[in-house]
């Protein structure tokens, strides 16, 4: 199994509503990441965890919350976001000590 | 900090090669990649190579690294209509695995 697996594909939200993205693979990978993507755009690194723990935060407004239950799951819980936080969210996994990153097929926010 | 640029468009006819260019400024890189990206989709890795190599290839593509110009690129030989979506470069940074991505090319093979 080399897949990253996201859901939903699609979210549309309210400003006032609260949400969650989650992010699985199997491939026993240490490291997860979540990317925001806006249209045309190249994908811009949001988080890293590395051993379950966050390792990089990118300066990423407090509205996104990244959590890693396990080594497997990643989720980001989306509170009072803001219409510009629309976008492309991708997650993505590897090795800590080789950087081939696998990416999800994201998930398309809309933000009303 | 890094920085990682590409040219906006490539137009291609099916069957020809093309070529795609990037070039980077942190030189510290460890890895750098091409991925592929489709219209709604993620991005699919296409291929990496290590900052100690000056070239790879696999099947019908083909990376070029010259890293005294800081100049990465990609040759798609025998270009086929699938072949059409952006392509992003990225290299990883001293880390390995926190990557800086191009603004993407986007390529339009044409029949």
């Amino acid at each position: 199994d080399t897949e990253v697996t996201q859901t939903p594909k699609h979210l549309v939200m309210g400003m006032t509503n609260k949400k969650s993205l989650k992010c699985e693979q199997h491939m026993g990978h240490r490291a997860m990441y979540w990317y925001k993507q806006k249209a045309k755009k190249p994908p811009e690194l949001m988080f890293v965890y590395s051993y379950e723990k966050l390792s990089i935060n990118e300066s990423v407004p407090s509205r996104f919350s990244p959590e890693c239950p396990n080594s497997s799951l990643l989720n980001l819980h989306l509170h009072a976001l803001q219409p510009e936080d629309s976008a492309l969210y991708l997650c993505a996994s590897s090795q800590i000590t080789v950087g081939e990153l696998f990416f999800g097929s994201g998930t398309q926010l809309s933000v009303l | 900090g890094e920085d990682v640029e590409q040219s906006l468009f490539l137009s291609v006819r099916e069957g020809d090669s093309s070529v795609i260019n990037c070039t980077y400024t942190d030189s510290s890189s460890t890895y750098l990649y091409w991925y592929k990206q489709e219209p709604g989709a993620g991005l699919q890795l296409l291929t990496y190579i290590f900052s100690n190599m000056d070239m790879k290839q696999d099947q019908r593509l083909t990376v070029l690294l010259n890293k005294k110009d800081k100049h990465l690129s990609l040759r798609i030989a025998d270009t086929q209509t699938g072949d059409s979506a952006i392509y992003f470069c990225a290299e990883s940074g001293a880390a390995g695995n926190k990557l800086t991505f191009g603004g993407g090319t986007r390529v339009l093979v044409k029949p």
